[in-house]
C-alpha cells in the first residue's frame, strides 16, 4: 500500500530563515504530487502540485517542491519564510487515474517574528 | 460562498449516539470525498463518489460508518452508535474530475466529539 512519510513533525524557524519540509512516498508507479497547507482554524488549501513535466513546481506564496524520483522525494522549500507561514503542512499523494489522496501525518511550523 | 460547504462545523455525541454530517460540494462538481483526520494526524481516507454512485469506500473503518449521495450533490456522512474512538474532524472533499490534475477543494470540516 502506498504511504506518505513526513519527516518533520515540528519545525519552529525565525523569519527570513529558509525553509525545507520532507517527504517521502512509497510506491513505484506513476504518481501524482501535492502539498497542502492548513492556517490555523482554516480548511486545507493547495500550496502546489506535480504531475508530469519540470520536476521543480512553483506554487503559491513563494513557494516550490522538487520532485527526485530516484529519491521518492517532493520537498517544499521557501527561501525566506514569513510569520504568515505559521501553518500545518500536508505532502499528499494520488497514484496515476486513482481517486483517493494519501496523506503524511503533516508538518507543524512555527514561524517567530 | 464558492467553496465546499460542511455542517455542523462542531458536534458533540453522546456515546452511542447517531450522528450525520452534511456536505455540500461545490457546484458542478462531480468527485466527492470523505476523509477522517484525527488529532495530530493527516487526513485519511474513507469514502470517494462520483454523482451519486460510491465507487470506493474502502476506507470506511466499520460498518456503523455509511455515506450516501442521492442526487450527485449533497451528501452524508452518518455514524451510528459512535464510539470514543471516533472522535475527529471529518473533512469532505470535491473536484471535477480528480484523475485529470483538476484541485481537489477541502471544506473546513465536521468536528465531531463523542462523550
Amino acid at each position: 500500500a502506498q504511504s506518505v512519510s513526513q519527516h518533520n513533525h515540528h519545525v519552529i524557524l525565525s523569519e527570513a530563515a529558509s525553509l525545507e519540509l520532507g517527504c517521502n512516498y512509497s510506491y513505484g508507479g506513476t504518481v501524482n504530487l501535492f502539498w497542502y497547507v492548513q492556517y490555523p482554524g482554516q480548511h486545507l488549501q493547495l500550496l502546489l502540485k506535480y504531475f508530469s513535466g519540470d520536476p521543480l513546481v512553483k506554487g503559491i506564496k513563494g513557494f516550490e517542491a522538487e520532485f527526485i524520483k530516484s529519491k521518492f522525494s517532493f520537498n517544499l522549500r521557501k527561501p525566506s519564510v514569513q510569520w504568515s507561514d505559521t501553518a500545518e503542512y500536508f505532502c499528499a499523494v494520488n497514484e496515476l487515474l486513482a481517486d483517493k489522496l494519501i496523506f503524511g501525518t503533516g508538518t507543524r511550523l512555527q514561524v517567530f517574528p | 460562498g464558492a467553496g465546499v460547504s460542511q455542517s455542523p462545523r462542531y458536534k458533540v455525541a453522546k456515546r452511542g449516539q447517531d450522528v450525520a454530517l452534511r456536505c455540500d460540494p461545490i457546484s458542478g462538481h462531480v468527485s466527492l470525498f470523505w476523509y477522517q483526520q484525527a488529532l495530530g494526524q493527516g487526513p485519511e481516507f474513507l469514502t470517494y463518489f462520483q454523482n451519486e454512485a460510491q465507487l470506493d469506500k474502502s476506507g470506511l473503518p466499520s460498518d456503523r460508518f455509511f455515506a450516501e449521495r442521492p442526487e450527485g450533490s449533497v451528501s452524508t456522512l452518518k455514524i451510528q452508535r459512535t464510539q470514543q474512538e471516533d472522535s475527529a474532524v471529518y473533512l469532505c472533499a470535491s473536484t471535477v474530475d480528480p484523475s485529470s490534475g483538476n484541485t481537489i477543494y477541502f471544506g473546513e470540516g465536521s468536528w465531531l466529539t463523542v462523550v
